[in-house]
């Protein structure tokens, strides 16, 4: 779905499929990223990092891939479970300045 | 159960009240941040502490103040708040470089 006004942009996937997150992100100069899944009530959690002299990295049933001529990174979520389900933030910082928060997307899982 | 704990889980205030938001972490981080983050949001950053002393402050009111105690304790004093400052009050902690922990924060309401 596309982000308009208050809305957050929301992604709904069937159980079992795989889920891609997209992330556009601002300052070409970033060399690290990382993806946070915010659920209801609590606060962010790390799901996995990258740094800018990777386009690839894996974790359990996660996948994060850089395009840094385009400033892209996505999120690919395998065999997508209700757990899933929340509020994904892709962030961006260069060396120690802060991290720099997207806008985030709502990953709906439907049983 | 997250490594950055934050209390209390709910706050209700006044706005002539003054109150304080804890935060606590024993990772041995020696940067610890506090942001706030408004409904369908991503959070913002509000103050950075590294070592113990405040290094980035946004421009935030000086009805939030922050208080860095030891390397363990974060505090952000509050008074004469605005029911626009209501909002949910997240601290992370992290090394000096890479992914910061997020506490479950805390959920701020102002009459």
């Amino acid at each position: 779905g596309e982000s308009v006004g208050l809305h957050l942009p929301t992604l709904s996937v069937q159980e079992g499929d795989n889920s891609i997150i997209n992330c556009a992100y601002s300052n070409s100069a970033s060399d690290y990223f990382i993806w946070y899944k915010q659920e209801s009530g609590k606060g962010p959690q790390f799901i996995i990092d990258i740094r800018s002299n990777m386009d690839k990295r894996q974790g359990q049933r996660v996948t994060v891939l850089l395009n840094k001529t385009v400033k892209h990174l996505s999120l690919q979520i395998a065999a997508t479970q209700p757990g899933d389900s929340a509020v994904y933030f892709c962030a961006e910082k260069k060396g120690n300045t802060p991290l720099v928060f997207g806008k985030g997307t709502r990953l709906s899982v439907i049983a | 159960d997250t490594e950055v704990t934050q209390t209390p889980k709910h706050l209700v205030m006044g706005m002539t009240n003054k109150k304080s938001l804890k935060c606590e972490q024993h990772m041995g981080h020696r940067a610890m941040y506090w942001y706030k983050q408004k409904a369908k949001k991503p959070p913002e950053l509000m103050f950075v502490y590294s070592y113990e002393k405040l290094s980035i402050n946004e421009s935030v009111p000086s009805r939030f103040s922050p208080e860095c105690p030891n390397s363990s304790l974060l505090n952000l004093h509050l008074h004469a708040l605005q029911p626009e400052d209501s909002a949910l009050y997240l601290c992370a902690s992290s090394q000096e470089t890479g992914k910061q922990h997020f506490g479950d924060g805390t959920r701020l309401s102002i009459l």
